[in-house]
């Protein structure tokens, strides 16, 4: 299985809400990684986890929580979004961090709306 | 910022033509990918060059990595309709932990 799942495919909230997205790979990868994507720009990396432990955050707002439950999932946790948080948000993961091989494996994203 | 550059930005190419993408980056690397994102999808891995190979092929694709210039091209050689889809270069740097995209190129295949 060399698949990344994301859940949902779409979301749409308002500002007050608080809501998860949901990231799963079962290809045996200790590293996984949020990303978030405006249209028609590069992925920005938002939060890295290492053997389920938070390696990086960009300076993420902390209206965004990320959560590794387990090796083979990843949750991002939203509450109290702002309209301009409206993006595709990616999940990827790779073998590890160290490897010299780390290639990424990329979910199909989840669209976000905040209204 | 470390992230890359790339060019052209756009690139509108017949069917059957090979289509050139270069990739600039800022810092030493342990390596260098590029990536495939159809519009609004995921991102899918085409290849990776290590720091200490030059040139690489994978099918139609041929990617070139030159370290004094700190610069990376994808070549794809007769391309085709299904090829049309943003190309984005990223990086593996030495201190490990991060991995930067560059601008990407927006690849448009007529058929």
């Amino acid at each position: 299985d060399t698949e990344v799942t994301q859940t949902p495919k779409h979301l749409v909230m308002g500002m007050t809400n608080k809501k998860s997205l949901k990231c799963e790979q079962h290809m045996g990868h200790r590293a996984m990684y949020w990303y978030k994507q405006k249209a028609k720009k590069p992925p920005e990396l938002m939060f890295v986890y290492s053997y389920e432990k938070l390696s990086i955050n960009e300076s993420v707002p902390s209206r965004f929580s990320p959560e590794c439950p387990n090796s083979s999932l990843l949750n991002l946790h939203l509450h109290a979004l702002q309209p301009e948080d409206s993006a595709l948000y990616l999940c990827a993961s790779s073998q590890d961090r160290t490897s010299g091989n780390n290639e990424q494996f990329f979910g199909p994203g989840t669209r976000l709306t905040v209204l | 910022s470390q992230q890359g550059e790339e060019d052209p930005q756009a690139l509108s190419i017949q069917e059957g033509e090979n289509a050139t993408m270069n990739c600039s980056y800022k810092t030493s690397i342990n390596n260098l990918q590029w990536y495939r994102q159809n519009s609004g999808r995921g991102l899918v891995h085409l290849i990776l060059i290590r720091s200490n190979e030059r040139e690489k092929h994978s099918g139609r694709l041929r990617v070139t990595l030159d370290t004094s210039k700190k610069s990376s091209s994808l070549l794809i050689t007769a391309s085709r309709a299904a090829d049309t889809a943003s190309y984005f270069c990223a990086t593996d740097p030495n201190t490990g932990n991060q991995f930067y995209f560059g601008t990407g190129t927006s690849l448009t295949v007529i058929p």
